[in-house]
């Protein structure tokens, strides 16, 4: 069966840097594409942007353009997603999704919060 | 981008009951509208996809319906493990945007 397993959860500062990663299993990480969603407390999910795993192309929202990088260690069949220049808006709960295709998001990883806090 | 406004944002409802959530795209995503279903401290489930196809493993009391801009999500006989959040998503376009949420409660 498929899973997603995410990094445990981060306490950063203002102005500091994340990194999370999500390494898949249960199929051919390569073929799927990974997505990246947050969601801020109270909120609803936020689409931040997904990763080819075959090719390394990536494509990003707007709003985190410049700030945001998802990469990927096919050697590991491990994603990440990383995040700089945070401010407390960006406290939230990160998942990582498998794409089925047509961008439908069909397994989650369980979650990693991210604090950010002075 | 492509905004999801879904109602009502909350709804209070009984076992039994026959639920529909709305979902509006401000402009037309075709069929690429997905339900997600989400219960605290969880990740959202994918629940229909393609507007009306059902996710496998989801029971049939779940339907979809809808296409170009108005969707809904229907449950046809409420059980005591669907009261939940219900998250709609366009995944026509990027940024692939979510609703804000229909929290379903038991009345």
């Amino acid at each position: 069966q498929v899973h997603l397993v995410q990094s445990g959860a981060e306490v950063k500062k203002p102005g500091a840097s994340v990194k999370v990663s999500c390494k898949p299993s249960g199929y051919t990480f390569s073929v799927y594409f990974m997505h990246w969603v947050r969601q801020a407390p109270g909120q609803g999910p936020e689409w931040m942007g997904r990763i080819n795993p075959y090719s390394g192309d990536t494509e990003y929202a707007q709003k985190f353009q410049g700030r945001v990088t998802m990469t990927r260690d096919t050697s590991i069949s491990t994603g990440y997603m990383e995040l700089n220049r945070l401010t407390s808006d960006d406290t939230a709960v990160y998942y990582c999704a498998r794409a089925l295709g047509g961008n439908v998001l069909d397994y989650w990883g369980q979650g990693t919060l991210v604090t950010v806090s002075s | 981008d492509i905004q999801m406004t879904q109602s009502p944002s909350s709804l209070s409802a009984s076992i039994g009951d026959r639920v529909t959530i709305t979902c509006r795209a401000s402009q037309s995503s075709g069929i690429n509208l997905n339900w997600y279903q989400q219960k605290p401290g969880k990740a959202p489930k994918l629940l229909i996809y393609g507007a009306s196809s059902l996710q496998s493993g989801v029971p049939s009391r779940f339907s979809g319906s809808g296409s170009a801009t108005d969707f809904t999500l229907t449950v046809s006989s409420l059980q005591p493990e669907d009261f939940a959040t219900y998250y709609c998503q366009q995944s026509y376009s990027a940024p692939y945007s979510f609703g804000q949420g229909t929290k379903l409660e038991i009345k």
